[in-house]
């Protein structure tokens, strides 16, 4: 599975836009980019996903590059309920059972 | 966390002693997947399975056995735990087919100690 690098921590202030970044320099041409996230003592849960285009969603915006090997996960307004671990994950979809391989994610902590 | 129930939510075990933990999804899906998570650190896939009657490795299987007799039921098993199996394990699962039915559903985790 094609590496992600992700800053291991970030800080933001609560209604503030909170900008993720994730290179991935050596993804394929079959690799979706996944944005999950954990909140403490639970399991993670999807945020967005998106293959080239930009997408959108009630969660966040995914901004992907032209070359494919960075993405930014955009919050646009955090709230403390955003506190967490936020994971990017190459997905290949060429693949027959689709796991997910977890790198160690950026923790993200949201000050009132 | 829609539809990913994992029982039990803790458990203590002895070292030498069996334990079976149980996932259930109500969605129809197809894959499910077990994880575990130790501290500090990212998922990591202990066995999966594509479908009812059907189960594979994943990257730490040692020490584990599963079982899909049911499609919306995967069990993890300990036949001998050690305390190196003391983690959080994670199930998910999600379905085939369309890009969206990628998204990966996850249980709330089952907080397992061995001492």
């Amino acid at each position: 599975d094609a590496k992600t690098t992700q800053p291991n921590s970030m800080e933001s202030n609560e209604e503030e836009p909170v900008h993720l970044p994730c290179n991935h320099s050596t993804i394929s041409g079959t690799d979706y980019i996944h944005w999950y996230r954990q909140l403490p003592s639970q399991g993670p849960e999807y945020v967005i996903h998106g293959l080239t285009s930009n997408v959108n969603n009630r969660m966040a915006s995914l901004a992907i590059a032209e070359d494919r090997k960075s993405s930014t996960l955009i919050l646009h307004r955090a709230t403390l309920r955003d506190a967490a671990v936020y994971y990017c994950i190459l997905r290949d979809v060429a693949t027959s059972y689709g796991k997910l391989t977890f790198g160690q994610g950026t923790i993200l902590t949201v000050h009132p | 966390n829609a539809g990913v129930t994992q029982t039990p939510k803790f458990r203590v075990l002895k070292t030498g002693q069996s334990m079976t933990l149980l996932c259930a999804q109500d969605m129809n899906h197809e894959y499910m997947y077990w994880y575990r998570q130790d501290p500090g650190m990212g998922l990591r896939l202990i066995h999966y399975s594509v479908g009812e009657g059907t189960t594979a490795k994943g990257e730490v299987p040692d020490g584990y056995n599963v079982s899909r007799l049911k499609k919306q039921n995967f069990l993890l098993g300990l036949e001998s735990a050690a305390p190196s199996q003391t983690s959080v394990y994670f199930c998910a699962s999600r379905q085939t087919g369309t890009a969206f039915g990628n998204t990966i559903y996850f249980g709330e985790g089952s907080w397992l100690t061995v001492v």
